[in-house]
């Protein structure tokens, strides 16, 4: 059973940084990508970019080219999102999101969200 | 990317059936086969319904299914129950290891 469990909620002031992790267990962690989807009061899910780590292949969307990093480390089977230059709009449930095998574009299973919460 | 387009809300009655739209371009919905569908409730985390457009992952209700023509996919729920009542989003694989999300509809049972 793939279980995804990411870190904590964070309180950031606008301009500054965040990092969310999503450590991955009971399942094979470089072989499938994993991506990173936003849920913002009163707004849809978005997609914010994926990670390949067998690979080492990344892809943002556009609109956060530049502001967001993804990592992974295979050593400890954790996925990192970074989002700089923080505005109140990135307030949000961030979740990290298990495509299915190789091949496949969906997202199977779901990490449990992490709040960001973006105030001065 | 532009958000697909779905209907902000529908609802229906219990035991109706209700169809829920994803209009995409030919850049998304149109040239890929890739179309999921995801059930979120207030609160929980989304859950996988349909994928590959009209496929149910293991464990999921037969009353969900998935239909897709050109530009255009679909998410019907046939014997509505009360806990169908959520918000459901599609989304496309868009090419290039990209996705696009549906914009959300809020169904009311």
């Amino acid at each position: 059973q793939v279980q995804l469990v990411q870190s904590g909620a964070e309180v950031k002031k606008p301009g500054s940084s965040v990092k969310v992790s999503c450590k991955t267990s009971g399942g094979t962690f470089n072989r499938h990508a994993m991506s990173w989807v936003r849920l913002a009061p009163g707004q849809g899910l978005e997609w914010v970019g994926e990670i390949l780590p067998i690979f080492g292949a990344i892809k943002y969307a556009q609109k956060f080219q530049g502001r967001v990093t993804i990592t992974a480390d295979e050593s400890t089977n954790t996925a990192y999102m970074d989002l700089s230059r923080l505005r109140s709009e990135d307030t949000a449930v961030y979740y990290c999101a298990r495509v299915g095998a190789i091949g496949s574009q969906y997202f199977q299973q779901w990490g449990q969200g992490t709040l960001v919460t973006v105030s001065s | 990317q532009s958000a697909l387009t779905q209907p902000a809300s529908v609802s229906g009655s219990p035991g109706q059936s209700i169809t829920i739209s994803c209009t995409g371009t030919s850049s998304d919905v149109g040239s890929y086969i890739h179309v999921s569908w995801y059930q979120l409730h207030p609160g929980r985390v989304p859950k996988l319904i349909i994928y590959e457009a009209t496929k149910r992952p293991s464990g999921v209700s037969n009353r969900f299914s998935g239909a897709r023509s050109g530009n255009t996919a679909s998410l019907t729920i046939s014997g509505l129950q009360a806990d169908d009542e959520a918000d459901y989003y599609c989304c496309s694989y868009a090419g290039g290891s990209t996705y696009v999300f549906g914009s959300g509809t809020q169904v009311t049972v």
